[in-house]
């Protein structure tokens, strides 16, 4: 999973602020996910993206805008509209997500958004 | 709606103890069942995962055994030491996407 990484590990948030979370990945997978973390909570999906301009929403995607432009990278907008992103955010990939065949995902470091 | 549960959320045990967690799911239709380990700030690691066509897969001092009929499924972690101190999650193919859920987590402790 060194193959896929996020920046920054760190970003602040000021009130009505968009700002965009980056994920790449060099190991030519197809599927790319977006997940939130919160304290004492497991991941949960915001939004996922099974090949190049095609992407779903995920059970939080409210607040939130990806895009899936190149096979590498999946970029996620922290919208003014999500009131409450202080959270540890993660990209993973995998290398296929048909049907219900489920591959292996991996996972990037994190980035930890704070709100000013 | 689809969802993993996952017990106990906090587990404290003597260093060469064994470990257990487990994890129950809704979809009858799962067939992929992976366990992450993340310690504190970093990225969640796979440490073993299972199918649906087999009821156990071990790997050195890790196990988890599947019970389909039951829908849940366990990890086992023998002979404990303290680096083995994290949070461990599981995680289970649910939806009609295909995607994976994941349980609370549960803190491990291991005293020395």
């Amino acid at each position: 999973d060194g193959g896929i990484t996020q920046s920054p590990k760190y970003l602040f948030r000021k009130e009505g602020q968009n700002v965009t979370l980056s994920c790449e990945q060099n190991l030519n997978h197809d599927a790319m996910y977006w997940y939130r973390q919160d304290p004492g909570q497991g991941l949960r999906l915001i939004y996922y993206s099974q090949i190049v301009n095609d992407f779903q929403k995920g059970d939080i995607a409210e607040g939130y805008s990806v895009s899936r432009e190149k096979k590498e990278s999946f970029p996620l907008t922290v919208t003014s509209a999500q009131k409450n992103p202080t959270a540890f955010y993660l990209c993973a990939s995998s290398r296929t997500a048909s049907g219900r065949r489920q591959e292996t995902q991996y996972f990037g470091p994190g980035t930890r958004l704070l709100v000013l | 709606g689809e969802n993993v549960e996952q017990h106990p959320s906090t587990l404290s045990v003597q260093e060469g103890d064994s470990a257990v967690i487990k994890c129950t799911y809704s979809d009858s239709a799962s067939n992929y069942f992976p366990w992450y380990k993340q310690e504190l700030g970093k990225r969640p690691q796979l440490i073993i995962d299972i199918r649906s066509n087999v009821g156990e897969k071990k790997d050195q001092r890790i196990a988890v055994t599947l019970n389909k009929t039951a829908k849940h499924f366990s990890l086992h972690i023998t002979e404990t030491q303290p680096e083995d101190s994290a949070v461990y999650f599981c995680a289970a193919l649910l939806g009609s996407q295909g995607n994976l859920i994941f349980g609370k987590g549960t803190k491990l402790s291991v005293k020395p």
